[in-house]
């Protein structure tokens, strides 16, 4: 089976611009996180998706915003950017009984 | 609040040497505990876990016991190889509510043959 996967890879964008970030989750889980990872430090949550509805969110600015999709893939939406967002993007899925979280190769986003 | 915080990196050790990372955490409840470890340039992979007290989580060699008296999830591994070099961020999530992971800083392992 699958893994999560998460596209783009690499994205490079411009202050001021807006990105999209994908990610499609392992078959079967309907749970979908996001997390910002800036260089040399852990994780931050950023969202939590289950069943299409927002169930967490992290201390995160209203720049940031993400839905799910009837097939439990998600969007992760990011607008007006600023260099501090320069980070890698991780996507996270989980199944309806367990707390392990499986992650993605993430989304790594250069804003210049 | 929750948090969690690790023993500050960089870890330089030789090939067969001992390993021990330290992680202790705040947490306003019993939460689940957890090691995960970052390779270059990838995403994160669950390396070991433990759910409750005295529970200890086993993976790969490394090994981890969950000591609620001291707020502890240390990281041991009895002899590591140059392959295990790596970040390893030790976490911590709740059953309920949103299920978030609490990530400590990482802790950068580097060994030499």
């Amino acid at each position: 089976d699958a893994g999560v996967t998460q596209s783009p890879t690499h994205l490079i964008k411009t202050r001021g611009q807006h990105v999209t970030l994908r990610c499609s989750p392992i078959s079967g889980h309907k749970s979908v996180s996001w997390y910002q990872q800036v260089l040399g430090q852990g994780p931050q949550f950023i969202f939590q998706y289950y069943e299409k509805e927002e169930r967490g969110r992290g201390n995160f600015p209203d720049r940031f915003s993400a839905r799910q999709f009837p097939n439990y893939s998600s969007e992760l939406n990011v607008n007006a950017l600023l260099l501090g967002d320069s980070a890698l993007y991780l996507c996270a899925s989980r199944d309806a009984g367990g707390n392990e979280q499986y992650f993605g190769p993430g989304t790594r986003l250069t804003v210049t | 609040g929750n948090s969690v915080t690790q023993m500050e990196g960089p870890v330089t050790l030789s090939e067969e040497a001992f390993l021990t990372i330290n992680c202790t955490y705040t947490a306003t409840g019993y939460p689940s505990l957890f090691w995960y470890v970052q390779y270059p340039g990838e995403g994160l992979q669950l390396l070991l876990k433990a759910t409750k007290a005295d529970d200890k989580g086993s993976n790969k060699g490394f090994e981890a016991t969950y000591r609620k008296e001291t707020t502890s999830f240390h990281l041991e591994k009895g002899s590591v190889q140059v392959s295990d070099s790596a970040v390893y961020f030790c976490a911590l999530s709740f059953q309920t509510g949103a299920n978030n992971l609490f990530f400590g800083t990482g802790t950068r392992l580097t060994v030499i043959p």
